[in-house]
């Protein structure tokens, strides 16, 4: 069974400041997507960032960006330049190709500080 | 609206009672899905819907919650006899299905927040 791991549950970091939050993931699948999405205080989940696990390139969205690397099973979030509004709770999540189901991580809540 | 609609957002409901959550998922959309989210934690998927298929039950806690999709469109989710420990928001989410076969990106509604007193 696949396995979303996010081991950081609570991070804060400063307005304008580079954050990173680690996600690894458990899966004996080849081919999969695996996707950042973001929970602000309104509880709307937002599709942040999606990669393709047969793309080596890193998917880019703006301000976020994922380092993928696929051998050590791993796929984390870097938020640059952060701001006020990027305060949020973050999960990471995996899906096989071809299934049905996503698998989130536990999530980590993210606190940009003014 | 272009989005996935869950109504309601808010619900109170007493131990014991029927609670019905809805969601319109985006239009065109064949896959429908229901989730659980308690306090402070991840998401737990609950059921799946896709076309005119059987639905994907294997994540439903118990015979007291049960859902519905009404001519491949709006979903309803009912829990039978709640009791305090359903308390959490309910998201659901739906996405398209690709000409190629494969699942889509999900894209979530904003929640019902359900309290059992």
């Amino acid at each position: 069974a696949q396995t979303v791991t996010q081991s950081q549950p609570e991070m804060s970091v400063q307005e304008a400041e580079t954050v990173t939050l680690s996600c690894t993931y458990d899966t004996s699948e080849n081919n999969y997507y695996l996707f950042w999405y973001k929970q602000p205080p309104s509880r709307q989940m937002i599709l942040v960032i999606r990669q393709e696990a047969y793309k080596q390139q890193n998917a880019t969205e703006n301000r976020f960006s994922v380092n993928f690397q696929k051998a050590a099973k791993s796929f984390s979030l870097k938020i640059s330049d952060s701001q006020l509004g990027d305060t949020a709770m973050y999960f990471c999540a995996f899906m096989k190709l071809q299934d049905d189901k996503i698998i989130f991580g536990k999530g980590t809540r993210l606190h940009i500080l003014p | 609206g272009a989005g996935v609609s869950q109504s309601p957002s808010n619900k109170v409901t007493e131990k014991g009672k029927d609670v019905e959550l809805r969601c319109d998922p985006i239009s065109g959309h064949t896959a429908l899905y229901w989730y659980r989210q308690s306090l402070g934690q991840g998401l737990e998927f609950l059921i799946y819907f896709q076309g005119n298929s059987a639905p994907d039950k294997s994540g439903l806690p118990s015979d007291r919650f049960s859902a519905e999709r009404t001519g491949g469109s709006v979903s309803t989710l009912t829990i039978q006899r709640t009791q305090q420990e359903d308390s959490a928001v309910y998201l659901c989410a739906s996405s398209p299905w690709t000409a190629g076969g494969y699942q889509e990106t999900q894209y979530f509604g904003p929640g019902t927040r359900l309290l059992v007193l």
